[in-house]
Protein backbone atom coordinates (compact mmCIF):
# COMPACT_ATOMS: atom_id res chain seq x y z
CA UNK A 1 0.00 0.00 0.00
CA UNK A 2 1.54 3.11 -1.31
CA UNK A 3 -0.67 5.50 1.26
CA UNK A 4 -2.10 7.08 -1.86
CA UNK A 5 -5.53 7.07 -2.66
CA UNK A 6 -7.43 6.66 -5.62
CA UNK A 7 -11.33 6.72 -6.54
CA UNK A 8 -12.76 5.52 -8.37
CA UNK A 9 -11.41 1.98 -9.02
CA UNK A 10 -12.94 1.55 -12.58
CA UNK A 11 -15.07 3.79 -14.67
CA UNK A 12 -17.12 3.25 -17.07
CA UNK A 13 -19.00 6.05 -19.32
CA UNK A 14 -19.69 7.29 -23.00
CA UNK A 15 -18.22 9.65 -25.52
CA UNK A 16 -18.94 13.29 -24.75
CA UNK A 17 -19.37 12.94 -20.94
CA UNK A 18 -17.68 14.55 -18.60
CA UNK A 19 -16.20 12.56 -15.20
CA UNK A 20 -14.15 13.08 -12.19
CA UNK A 21 -10.94 11.24 -10.85
CA UNK A 22 -10.10 11.51 -7.36
CA UNK A 23 -7.00 11.47 -5.61
CA UNK A 24 -5.72 11.81 -2.03
CA UNK A 25 -1.62 12.11 -1.56
CA UNK A 26 0.28 10.23 1.47
CA UNK A 27 0.12 12.15 4.53
CA UNK A 28 2.49 14.87 4.50
CA UNK A 29 3.05 15.00 0.74
CA UNK A 30 2.15 18.19 -0.67
CA UNK A 31 2.86 17.20 -4.17
CA UNK A 32 0.35 15.64 -6.65
CA UNK A 33 1.31 14.43 -10.03
CA UNK A 34 -1.21 13.45 -13.09
CA UNK A 35 -0.44 10.94 -15.01
CA UNK A 36 -2.23 8.80 -18.36
CA UNK A 37 -1.14 5.30 -19.48
CA UNK A 38 -2.55 3.51 -22.16
CA UNK A 39 -1.27 0.72 -24.22
CA UNK A 40 0.96 2.74 -26.69
CA UNK A 41 1.79 5.59 -25.11
CA UNK A 42 3.17 4.73 -21.80
CA UNK A 43 3.24 6.89 -18.74
CA UNK A 44 2.51 10.84 -19.79
CA UNK A 45 2.74 13.31 -17.37
CA UNK A 46 -0.65 15.47 -17.47
CA UNK A 47 -0.14 18.04 -14.84
CA UNK A 48 1.78 18.89 -11.19
CA UNK A 49 0.02 20.89 -8.37
CA UNK A 50 2.26 21.45 -5.11
CA UNK A 51 0.69 22.76 -1.91
CA UNK A 52 -2.44 24.02 -4.06
CA UNK A 53 -1.08 25.48 -6.98
CA UNK A 54 -0.01 24.43 -10.49
CA UNK A 55 3.36 23.89 -10.74
CA UNK A 56 4.04 22.38 -14.36
CA UNK A 57 1.52 20.85 -17.32
CA UNK A 58 2.76 18.58 -19.56
CA UNK A 59 0.55 16.75 -22.39
CA UNK A 60 -2.82 18.02 -21.40
CA UNK A 61 -5.79 18.36 -23.45
CA UNK A 62 -7.63 21.70 -22.91
CA UNK A 63 -10.30 19.04 -22.28
CA UNK A 64 -8.97 18.33 -18.79
CA UNK A 65 -8.50 20.11 -16.03
CA UNK A 66 -7.16 19.69 -12.34
CA UNK A 67 -7.01 21.23 -9.08
CA UNK A 68 -5.50 20.66 -5.86
CA UNK A 69 -7.78 21.71 -2.38
CA UNK A 70 -7.01 23.17 0.68
CA UNK A 71 -6.50 19.68 2.21
CA UNK A 72 -4.35 18.53 -0.30
CA UNK A 73 -6.29 16.28 -2.25
CA UNK A 74 -6.59 16.62 -6.22
CA UNK A 75 -9.22 16.09 -8.85
CA UNK A 76 -8.63 15.58 -12.36
CA UNK A 77 -11.38 16.34 -14.77
CA UNK A 78 -11.86 15.36 -17.91
CA UNK A 79 -14.66 16.26 -20.35
CA UNK A 80 -16.16 15.82 -23.71
CA UNK A 81 -14.99 12.41 -23.68
CA UNK A 82 -13.48 10.45 -26.56
CA UNK A 83 -12.55 6.96 -27.11
CA UNK A 84 -9.00 7.98 -27.16
CA UNK A 85 -9.40 8.93 -23.94
CA UNK A 86 -9.51 5.59 -22.29
CA UNK A 87 -6.70 4.78 -20.03
CA UNK A 88 -5.41 4.00 -16.53
CA UNK A 89 -4.88 7.62 -15.01
CA UNK A 90 -2.00 7.15 -11.92
CA UNK A 91 -2.04 10.26 -9.59
CA UNK A 92 1.51 10.05 -7.46
CA UNK A 93 2.71 12.16 -4.66
CA UNK A 94 5.69 13.53 -3.20
CA UNK A 95 6.99 15.39 -0.10
CA UNK A 96 8.78 17.64 -2.27
CA UNK A 97 8.39 19.95 -4.66
CA UNK A 98 11.16 18.11 -7.09
CA UNK A 99 9.27 14.90 -6.85
CA UNK A 100 11.91 13.07 -6.03
CA UNK A 101 10.64 10.19 -4.89
CA UNK A 102 7.11 9.42 -6.07
CA UNK A 103 4.86 7.05 -4.91
CA UNK A 104 2.50 6.34 -6.98
CA UNK A 105 -1.80 5.28 -6.40
CA UNK A 106 -3.40 2.27 -7.90
CA UNK A 107 -5.17 3.80 -10.60
CA UNK A 108 -8.44 4.52 -12.34
CA UNK A 109 -9.22 2.29 -15.00
CA UNK A 110 -11.90 4.72 -18.13
CA UNK A 111 -13.31 2.69 -20.44
CA UNK A 112 -15.27 5.15 -22.58
CA UNK A 113 -17.60 3.34 -24.65
CA UNK B 1 12.96 19.10 -23.19
CA UNK B 2 14.07 15.82 -21.81
CA UNK B 3 14.37 12.71 -23.79
CA UNK B 4 14.73 9.03 -22.55
CA UNK B 5 15.14 5.70 -24.36
CA UNK B 6 14.70 2.47 -23.17
CA UNK B 7 16.25 -0.90 -24.16
CA UNK B 8 15.33 -3.49 -24.78
CA UNK B 9 11.64 -3.36 -25.35
CA UNK B 10 11.60 -6.86 -24.01
CA UNK B 11 13.24 -9.31 -22.52
CA UNK B 12 13.10 -12.93 -21.62
CA UNK B 13 15.88 -14.94 -19.49
CA UNK B 14 15.53 -18.09 -17.63
CA UNK B 15 15.14 -17.83 -13.93
CA UNK B 16 18.89 -17.36 -12.26
CA UNK B 17 19.75 -15.26 -15.00
CA UNK B 18 20.76 -11.74 -14.69
CA UNK B 19 18.77 -9.02 -16.38
CA UNK B 20 20.42 -5.81 -17.35
CA UNK B 21 18.30 -2.89 -18.81
CA UNK B 22 19.43 0.52 -20.05
CA UNK B 23 18.48 3.96 -20.59
CA UNK B 24 19.80 6.72 -21.78
CA UNK B 25 18.93 10.63 -20.89
CA UNK B 26 19.36 13.81 -23.20
CA UNK B 27 19.09 16.44 -20.25
CA UNK B 28 22.64 17.06 -18.93
CA UNK B 29 20.91 18.91 -15.71
CA UNK B 30 19.17 15.67 -14.94
CA UNK B 31 20.34 14.67 -11.90
CA UNK B 32 18.03 11.77 -10.13
CA UNK B 33 17.05 8.81 -11.45
CA UNK B 34 14.36 6.22 -10.64
CA UNK B 35 13.56 2.72 -11.72
CA UNK B 36 9.23 1.52 -11.17
CA UNK B 37 8.26 -2.20 -11.76
CA UNK B 38 4.80 -2.32 -12.33
CA UNK B 39 2.98 -5.73 -12.64
CA UNK B 40 0.22 -6.23 -15.03
CA UNK B 41 -2.92 -3.73 -13.96
CA UNK B 42 -0.94 -2.59 -11.22
CA UNK B 43 1.00 0.54 -9.97
CA UNK B 44 4.46 1.38 -11.21
CA UNK B 45 6.50 0.67 -7.72
CA UNK B 46 9.37 2.75 -6.96
CA UNK B 47 12.13 -0.53 -6.07
CA UNK B 48 15.57 1.86 -6.71
CA UNK B 49 16.76 5.30 -7.38
CA UNK B 50 19.96 6.81 -7.68
CA UNK B 51 21.11 10.55 -7.58
CA UNK B 52 23.67 11.86 -10.04
CA UNK B 53 26.46 12.31 -6.63
CA UNK B 54 27.00 8.80 -6.90
CA UNK B 55 27.77 6.05 -9.55
CA UNK B 56 26.17 2.82 -7.98
CA UNK B 57 23.28 1.88 -5.66
CA UNK B 58 22.75 -1.49 -4.57
CA UNK B 59 19.57 -3.45 -3.05
CA UNK B 60 19.68 -6.82 -2.56
CA UNK B 61 19.45 -8.50 -5.81
CA UNK B 62 18.94 -5.14 -7.70
CA UNK B 63 21.57 -2.04 -8.56
CA UNK B 64 21.76 1.00 -10.64
CA UNK B 65 24.42 2.21 -12.51
CA UNK B 66 24.93 5.58 -13.34
CA UNK B 67 27.37 7.25 -15.92
CA UNK B 68 26.67 10.91 -16.30
CA UNK B 69 29.12 11.48 -19.14
CA UNK B 70 27.79 9.37 -21.22
CA UNK B 71 24.17 10.23 -20.09
CA UNK B 72 22.93 6.89 -19.17
CA UNK B 73 21.79 4.67 -16.28
CA UNK B 74 21.09 0.81 -16.11
CA UNK B 75 19.45 -1.70 -14.04
CA UNK B 76 20.54 -4.52 -12.48
CA UNK B 77 18.88 -7.41 -11.13
CA UNK B 78 20.79 -10.65 -10.46
CA UNK B 79 19.36 -14.36 -9.61
CA UNK B 80 16.20 -13.66 -11.56
CA UNK B 81 12.83 -15.31 -9.98
CA UNK B 82 9.86 -15.73 -12.13
CA UNK B 83 8.51 -12.74 -9.54
CA UNK B 84 10.54 -10.52 -11.54
CA UNK B 85 8.51 -10.38 -14.38
CA UNK B 86 6.77 -7.52 -14.93
CA UNK B 87 7.59 -4.26 -16.87
CA UNK B 88 10.31 -2.10 -16.05
CA UNK B 89 10.70 1.45 -16.56
CA UNK B 90 13.02 4.06 -16.02
CA UNK B 91 12.91 8.03 -15.39
CA UNK B 92 14.62 11.23 -15.66
CA UNK B 93 13.57 14.53 -14.39
CA UNK B 94 13.59 18.06 -16.34
CA UNK B 95 13.37 21.46 -14.62
CA UNK B 96 10.37 22.98 -15.29
CA UNK B 97 9.61 26.64 -14.19
CA UNK B 98 9.27 27.22 -10.52
CA UNK B 99 11.44 24.95 -9.48
CA UNK B 100 9.42 21.78 -10.27
CA UNK B 101 10.32 18.76 -12.15
CA UNK B 102 8.60 16.55 -14.70
CA UNK B 103 10.01 13.37 -14.96
CA UNK B 104 9.95 11.99 -18.46
CA UNK B 105 9.49 8.08 -18.53
CA UNK B 106 10.94 5.44 -20.81
CA UNK B 107 8.54 3.30 -22.87
CA UNK B 108 9.05 0.38 -20.58
CA UNK B 109 10.36 -3.10 -20.85
CA UNK B 110 8.71 -5.99 -19.79
CA UNK B 111 10.69 -8.84 -18.25
CA UNK B 112 9.97 -12.47 -18.49
CA UNK B 113 11.82 -14.97 -16.53
CA UNK B 114 11.18 -18.25 -17.38
CA UNK B 115 10.82 -20.93 -14.46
Amino acid sequence: DSGVTQTPKHLITATGQRVTLRCSPRSGDLSVYWYQQSLDQGLQFLIHYYNGEERAKGNILERFSAQQFPDLHSELNLSSLELGDSALYFCASSVSLKGQPQHFGDGTRLSIL
Amino acid sequence: GENVEQHPSTLSVQEGDSAVIKCTYSDSASNYFPWYKQELGKRPQLIIDIRSNVGEKKDQRIAVTLNKTAKHFSLHITETQPEDSAVYFCAAPRGASGGSYIPTFGRGTSLIVHP
